[in-house]
């Protein structure tokens, strides 16, 4: 079956403009994560989706950045104008619920390169 | 707020030694302990989960072991292989909600010497 996919693989753009990362997660899943992997921070959570409820946005680093789940399936992660320091590479997960037993899918992630 | 520490940052040895990689965690108040392997450009493969309950689990020549009133685990590797160059990363996740988030540590990049 298939697994989670992220698309673009690969981003490049400049500073001050606004990009988008998709996250397809597994058919069924209703859990949704984001993390970010930045070069010499590790992996930090973003923020979390399950089901209906109101998104957990803790992770999130600044308003730049936002995330929507539509129709509890595909996932955009938006982040606007932005900065050098948001490059890194960009992870989605996701699990059949969102509870702590449940273990995550992790797609192949999206690169991001902000000039 | 829960911190995951990996040390070393780097490790390289020679083919067919056994090895031992470590984690370390502040919040004992785990639900779960995961090892997740990553190679270059690619997303994070898991090899083993611990539930809070378990002291170990084992799969082929990995063994993870979790004691979690200390807060440690330790993931060990027999007889290395080329093949098991990657970074290694830890991580702890809580029981509900977003607690459920895992947390990282920063990896281990393991480079096994033919």
């Amino acid at each position: 079956g298939a697994g989670v996919s992220q698309s673009p693989s690969n981003k490049v753009t400049e500073k001050g403009k606004d990009v988008e990362l998709r996250c397809d997660p597994i058919s069924g899943h209703t859990a949704l994560y984001w993390y970010r992997q930045s070069l010499g921070q590790g992996l930090e959570f973003l923020i979390y989706f399950q089901g209906n409820s109101a998104p957990d946005k803790s992770g999130l680093p600044s308003d730049r950045f936002s995330a929507e789940r539509t129709g509890g399936s595909v996932s955009t992660l938006t982040i606007q104008r932005t900065q050098q320091e948001d490059s890194a590479v960009y992870l989605c997960a996701s699990s059949p619920g969102g509870g702590g037993g449940y273990t995550q899918y992790f797609g192949p992630g999206t690169r991001l390169t902000v000039l | 707020k829960q911190e995951v520490t990996q040390i070393p940052a780097a490790l390289s040895v020679p083919e067919g030694e056994n090895l031992v990689l470590n984690c370390s965690f502040t919040d004992s108040a785990i639900y779960n302990l995961q090892w997740f392997r990553q190679d270059p450009g690619k997303g994070l493969t898991s090899l083993l989960l611990i539930q809070s309950s378990q002291r170990e689990q084992t799969s082929g020549r990995l063994n993870a072991s979790l004691d979690k009133s200390s807060g440690r685990s330790t993931l060990y590797i027999a007889a290395s292989q080329p093949g098991d160059s990657a970074t290694y990363l830890c991580a702890v996740r809580g029981r509900t909600g977003a607690n459920s988030k895992l947390t990282f540590g920063k990896g281990i990049t393991l480079s096994v010497r033919p």
